[in-house]
């Protein structure tokens, strides 16, 4: 079992279209999550972090289940710009530091 | 301020050739990572620096790869002899020491192709 799954896609969906994206982890020692989003052929970059009483950034959101070891990231209003590879990624507790990451959703909005 | 820089871009290499990737974090960030992503795969942890002492390198694949941080700036990844199963993209990244939730700047990535 991959210690991080999401469902790789690919969602294609219109402009201002809302849009969810789910991720598992396994570790239930996980401390620390995340959202990046990656373009084609460009670094990951930090979209949000997700805590536990979830977090709202603009028209993203991010919520955290530990119970049920559930990531999720929400999308209002779509805009051609989103079109990106979102990476699901966990951190362990403690001093180690490595990021788990899951193999990304891909996501294209269609004018 | 500058951000996380990669060198080479693109490298190109027979298989038995060594090849050396290099890092140059963000100023100041004692934190310095490499990661790989092999195509169709997820990204993977390769190792950690703090400053110039290897943290963990419990995802380095073997003993073909070699990482330093003399110094403790930048970072070298030396593989050597490269096998075509090293082909991908090598990621580094950086974080501060006091960096709220260990966020970790990422550069632009070596692609690296194994013949």
């Amino acid at each position: 079992r991959k210690e991080v799954e999401q469902d790789p896609g690919p969602f294609n969906v219109p402009e201002g279209a809302t849009v969810a994206f789910n991720c598992t982890y396994s570790n239930s020692a996980s401390q620390s999550f995340f959202w990046y989003r990656q373009d084609c052929r460009k670094e990951p970059k930090l979209l949000m972090s997700v805590y536990s009483s979830g977090n709202e950034d603009g028209r993203f959101t991010a919520q955290l289940n530990r119970a049920s070891q559930y990531i999720s990231l929400l999308i209002r209003d779509s805009k051609l710009s989103d079109s990106a590879t979102y990476l699901c990624v966990v951190n362990i507790a403690g001093n180690n530091r490595k990021l788990i990451w899951g193999l990304g959703t891909s996501l294209a909005v269609n004018p | 301020e500058a951000g996380v820089t990669q060198f080479p871009s693109h490298s190109v290499i027979e298989k038995g050739q060594t090849v050396t990737l290099r890092c140059d974090p963000i100023s100041g960030h004692d934190n310095l990572y490499w990661y790989r992503r092999v195509m169709g795969k997820e990204i993977k942890f390769l190792l950690h620096f703090v400053k110039e002492s290897k943290q963990d390198e419990s995802g380095m694949p073997n003993n073909r790869f070699l990482a330093e941080r003399t110094g403790g700036t930048y970072s070298t990844l030396k593989v050597q002899p490269a096998e075509l199963e090293d082909s991908g993209v090598y990621f580094c990244a950086s974080s501060s020491q006091g960096s709220r939730n260990n966020e970790q700047f990422f550069g632009p990535g070596t692609r690296l192709t194994v013949l």
